[in-house]
Parts: C-alpha cells; structure tokens; sequence
C-alpha cells in the first residue's frame, strides 16, 4: 500500500497570503494525484488532478505541482472561503489512498 | 443537475448487515467508475470499493469478503451490502464518481450517510 503523508497537519495563514501544502508518496504514483478541499460537514470537493490540472470551477489561485512522490497545492492568496482542511490521493495503485489532511486555519 | 444522493445509514449491531444506497442524476452510473469512500468521525479519508463501468470490482484489504459494491443501472442507483460489521466501520459514507479524464479520482461527490456500528 502507498501510504501518502501530508505535511504540515496544520498550517496557520493569514487572509491574503500564499499557502503551501506538501504531500509525499512512499512510492512513485506518477502524476496520478488528487487534491481535495473539505470543510466542516460537508463532503469533499474535487480540486487539482493528474497532480497540476485544476477541476472544472476551480479557481486560478489553486495550483498544483510535482510528480514521482513530491507533491505541492499552492494557493496563493487565501481567501475566507478557502479555510479549510486539504487532501491528496494517489490513484496509480491499488488500494487508493489519500493523506492524512492539512487543515488551513486563519491566523 | 448531476447530483448523488446517499441513503440507508443508521445504527447497527456489530456483526448486523446494512445496505446503503446512491442515486444519481444528471449522468449514469453504468457509464462511470463510482466509489464509496469513507471518513470515521474526526479521521480521513478511506477508500473503500470501486465498480468499473464494465462491472469490475475492487475493495479496500478492510472491506473484503464483508462490503460488496454493485449498482442497478434501471435506478440509476448505486450499492454498497455491508455485513459482518464492526465498530471500526463506524463513518460517514460516500459514493462518488470518477472523473472522465483519471477515473480514479472522483468529481462528484454525495452528501455522505452516516453509519454507526454499535450495541
């Protein structure tokens, strides 16, 4: 199983600045990464797949990038909507598997 | 509106069987890679089962031999039979279905079911 580990568990961000989420893969899963937004009882939202390709409505302030077993989701101007907790997963091997989540929360 | 709607969860007796549904509209499910993940309170995401558009099944190592996925394409519905359960498989309850350009990861996503396993 490739276990995915993201890093920080939570990152402390103003509104208006960048944030940088990171997600490692214990083994190569290519570019066959997701990222998901989650906020508090709701279900996830699609973000970022293929590890840099934004989902449809996504806005251009989410980024994704990497490949291999580094991942990165980027924002890069936090806004209040955007607090929220952030999950990857890798869909190159089975079983699928996500991170542990980061949560965003306002500084 | 593409849409999923979850029904079915509730509390259960560990060892009891539960049946939880999703149906879909706005698109068929016969045509897309549609998954159940779920999220135990205050915990993760886990993948749980997948069932390819031509019928093929996978489930999580935790789920085999007791979770069977399967849909019914006249309903536009899909399944997921849970037996043998255990207070581990206490979670919200997601279908979801894969996206078109990486099937595997998943787009839509239902409001989720809750499932309680508990005496």
């Amino acid at each position: 199983e490739i276990v995915m580990t993201q890093s920080p568990a939570t990152l402390s961000v103003s509104p208006g600045e960048r944030a940088t989420l990171s997600c490692r893969a214990s083994q190569s899963v290519t570019s066959n990464l997701a990222w998901y937004q989650q906020k508090p009882g709701q279900a996830p939202r699609f973000l970022i797949y293929g590890a840099s390709t934004r989902a449809t409505g996504i806005p251009a302030r989410f980024s994704g990038s990497g490949s291999g077993t580094e991942f990165t989701l980027t924002i890069s101007s936090l806004q209040p909507e955007d607090f929220a907790v952030y999950y990857c997963q890798q869909y190159n091997n089975w079983p699928l598997t996500f991170g542990g989540g980061t949560k965003v929360e306002i500084k | 509106e593409v849409q999923l709607v979850e029904t079915g969860g509730g509390l259960i007796q560990p060892g009891g069987s539960l049946r939880v549904s999703c149906a879909a509209s706005g698109f068929s499910v016969s045509s897309n890679y549609m998954s159940w993940v779920r999220q135990a309170p205050g915990k993760g995401l886990e993948w749980v089962s997948v069932i390819y558009s031509g019928g093929t099944t996978y489930d999580a190592d935790s789920v085999k031999g007791r979770f069977t996925i399967s849909r019914d394409n006249s309903k536009n519905t899909l399944y997921l039979q849970m037996n043998s359960l255990r207070a581990e498989d206490t979670a919200v309850y997601y279908c979801a279905r894969g996206h078109s350009g990486s099937y595997l990861a998943f787009d839509i996503w239902g409001q989720g079911t809750m499932v309680t396993v508990s005496s």
